[in-house]
């Protein structure tokens, strides 16, 4: 089974700052990842998808790239709506697989 | 509008059975391939299942295989999980989520989640 870690596991930004998270693939994985933001007490919900589109509705200071086994996922602005957890997942092979999550909040 | 939405979870004893509904609305339920994930109290998410649209094509997660089974009734558009053997480590919030699948062109995601429903084994 693909393995997928995340860093860091939380950090605290203040409004306006550009937060990085990254996601690592045990093995190559091209480009089949997605991100999911999950709010306290909500559902996943789907932001980025193919590791760098952005899925309809979301906002454009979201952004991800990478492919092979590393991959960014960006918020270029940081919003107060922004507090949440992000998870990465893979869907190169089975089992889709999600990374442990980076819990983003407010400085 | 689309919406999922999951019913069934409650209380239950290790060794027990709880059946698990996700009533879907606001697009063709038939079309689409379904899944659910799990999260369990202050933990990641789990993907446990997922099944083909028709529901020919079926795959589990090894931690739930042979205790769990997903079904789904197009007619009614409704999607199902039956649990058996329940352990304590099976307690989460059970989420249905709507797959897209696009093999021609390597999409694959859950975009559409229900508000969950939590299970929990406990004696």
């Amino acid at each position: 089974d693909i393995q997928m870690t995340q860093s860091p596991s939380s950090l605290s930004a203040s409004v306006g700052d550009r937060v990085t998270i990254t996601c690592q693939a045990s093995q190559d994985i091209s480009n089949y990842l997605n991100w999911y933001q999950q709010k306290p007490g909500k559902a996943p919900k789907l932001l980025i998808y193919d590791a760098s589109n952005l899925e309809t509705g979301v906002p454009s200071r979201f952004s991800g790239s990478g492919s092979g086994t590393d991959f960014t996922f960006t918020i270029s602005s940081l919003q107060p709506e922004d507090i949440a957890t992000y998870y990465c997942q893979q869907y190169d092979n089975l089992p889709p697989a999600f990374g442990p999550g980076t819990k983003v909040d407010i400085k | 509008q689309v919406q999922l939405v999951e019913s069934g979870g409650g209380l239950v004893k290790p060794g027990g059975s709880l059946r698990l509904s996700c009533a879907a609305s606001g697009f063709t339920f038939s079309d689409y391939y379904m899944s659910w994930i799990r999260q369990a109290p202050g933990k990641g998410l789990e993907w446990v299942s997922y099944i083909s649209s028709s529901g020919s094509t079926i795959y589990y997660a090894d931690s739930v295989k042979g205790r769990f089974t997903i079904s789904r009734d197009n007619a009614k558009n409704s999607l199902y999980l039956q649990m058996n053997s329940l352990r304590a480590e099976d307690t989460a919030v059970y989420y249905c989520a709507r797959r897209i699948y696009l093999a021609a062109a390597g999409f694959d995601a859950f975009d559409i989640w229900g508000q969950g429903t939590m299970v929990t084994v406990s004696s």
